[in-house]
């Protein structure tokens, strides 16, 4: 069973750019999580998506958002890009509420 | 809120040696706990999820425990070995709102285990 993949892997970008992620789950997995990870703030919440619907929001500016397709396909996007945005950018995905979560490798992002 | 501490932030031990990774939470009001294992510039492991109503779990020479009522779990590490140096993260699921999709992060413990 394939696991989690995240595409691009690297991403690098200037200050006003936009970009978008890219995130297939595990077949069979209905829940897509999105985490951002920087050195000094940890893991950090983005928001879930649950059979195309957002079910969890997490405290990021509206810069950030997501969508989650019919095949359970999500993607993320980061609007007016901003030095600070830099990090590495992971999603998870899990069967359901309670089961494990499984995360993809993640895409770095460099804003310069 | 949920709080989730790690401690100690790193660790380095010799080989062979049986080590305690420690995690504490503020609200005790979980229905799981989950262990992963990070390694540099990569995604998450997942290695050990406990269920409320579990005390352990054992996967190889990994254990772990959890103690709700004093907001704590344990990693133990069996017989340790260079390859599992590596950041190890446990998490929680947030408390409102939250699914197993949002977890709170400890900041991870850096383990080094030298040969």
């Amino acid at each position: 069973k394939a696991g989690v993949t995240q595409t691009p892997r690297y991403l690098i970008k200037t200050r006003g750019q936009q970009v978008t992620l890219s995130c297939s789950p595990i077949s069979g997995h209905r829940s897509v999580s999105w985490y951002q990870q920087t050195p000094g703030q940890g893991l950090q919440f983005l928001f879930e998506y649950f059979s195309e619907t957002q079910r969890n929001k997490g405290n990021f500016p509206g810069r950030f958002s997501g969508r989650q397709f019919s095949n359970s396909r999500s993607e993320m996007n980061v609007s007016t890009l901003e030095l600070g945005d830099s990090a590495l950018y992971l999603c998870a995905s899990s069967s359901d509420a309670r089961e494990k979560l499984f995360f993809g490798s993640g895409t770095q992002l460099s804003v310069l | 809120k949920q709080e989730v501490t790690q401690i100690p932030a790193a660790l380095s031990v010799p080989e062979g040696e049986n080590l305690v990774l420690n995690c504490s939470f503020t609200d005790s009001a979980i229905y799981n706990l989950q262990w992963f294992r990070q390694d540099p510039g990569k995604g998450l492991t997942s290695l050990l999820l406990i269920q409320s109503s579990q005390r352990e779990q054992t996967s190889g020479r990994l254990n772990a425990s959890l103690d709700k009522s004093s907001g704590r779990s344990t990693l133990y590490i069996a017989a340790s070995q260079p390859g599992d140096s590596a950041t190890y993260l446990c998490a929680v699921p947030a408390l409102y709102g939250g699914s197993q999709g949002n977890l709170i992060f400890g900041k991870g413990t850096k383990l080094s285990v030298k040969p």
